[in-house]
């Protein structure tokens, strides 16, 4: 069964300090590993994307990891904002049938406090 | 530039009732088009999508259907609503095409509850 799994559940870190999200997948067949970030009572919005050939992958302050054998990736944001409060998701996507399926894990909540 | 819309922004509905959501998208032509649903604390789960007019592939089982009447126009229907369809529901777009390197985009979504 195709399921992306993340942890932990939640987090709080204080404004500045470094966090890491992690993300194990078992999508078969698998194209590509993205990192969506949502705001509450929004759509998520994209922040890193990365093929199983890459290993990382930076956008700023957020930092993905891939490792492909393993199937495990990471999110690293480092200096830490208030505006990082967010969920956090782990997306992996399947080809299907013209297109292609995106399998979505449960997130990780994570709030930045002053 | 290209815009996805959802509507209506908010529902409340009483079980049994039915159900009609609208999501259209402006700006491109023959999108992918898709329909989630998130669940309270929950992730996003893909109920429906699409990649072209009246063609809808289900992937959950359950008492909602999705339609395509037209080249931008995602539509999800319930004849009737139970308790657990109560979510926020999500719909997005990405530019057709077999490579994977297209974004989804997603739109502000609609906040169902169902009394």
């Amino acid at each position: 069964k195709n399921q992306v799994e993340q942890s932990p559940q939640s987090l709080i870190i204080l404004e500045g300090k470094n966090c890491t999200l992690q993300c194990n997948y078992t999508v078969s067949p698998f194209s590509n590993l993205r990192w969506y970030k949502q705001d509450t009572g929004r759509g998520p919005v994209s922040l890193t994307i990365m093929t199983f050939s890459e290993n990382t992958k930076s956008n700023g302050r957020y930092t993905a990891t891939l490792d492909a054998d393993t199937k495990q990736s990471s999110l690293h944001i480092t200096a830490s904002q208030l505006s990082d409060s967010a969920s956090y998701i782990c997306v992996v996507s399947a080809p299907t049938s013209g297109t292609y399926k995106y399998i979505f894990g449960t997130g990780t909540r994570l709030k930045v406090l002053a | 530039s290209q815009t996805i819309h959802q509507w209506p922004a908010t529902l409340v509905q009483p079980v049994g009732s039915p159900l009609s959501l609208e999501c259209t998208v402006e700006g491109t032509s023959n999108p992918n088009l898709y329909w989630y649903r998130q669940a309270a604390g929950r992730g996003l789960q893909l109920l429906f999508y699409s990649v072209g007019i009246g063609q809808i592939s289900s992937e959950v089982p359950q008492n909602l259907s999705a339609s395509r009447p037209q080249d931008r126009q995602f539509i999800l229907s319930s004849k009737k609503l139970l308790l657990s369809d109560s979510g926020f529901y999500l719909c997005a777009w990405r530019w057709e095409g077999r490579t994977d390197s297209y974004e989804q985009y997603f739109g502000p979504g609609t906040r169902l509850t169902v009394t």
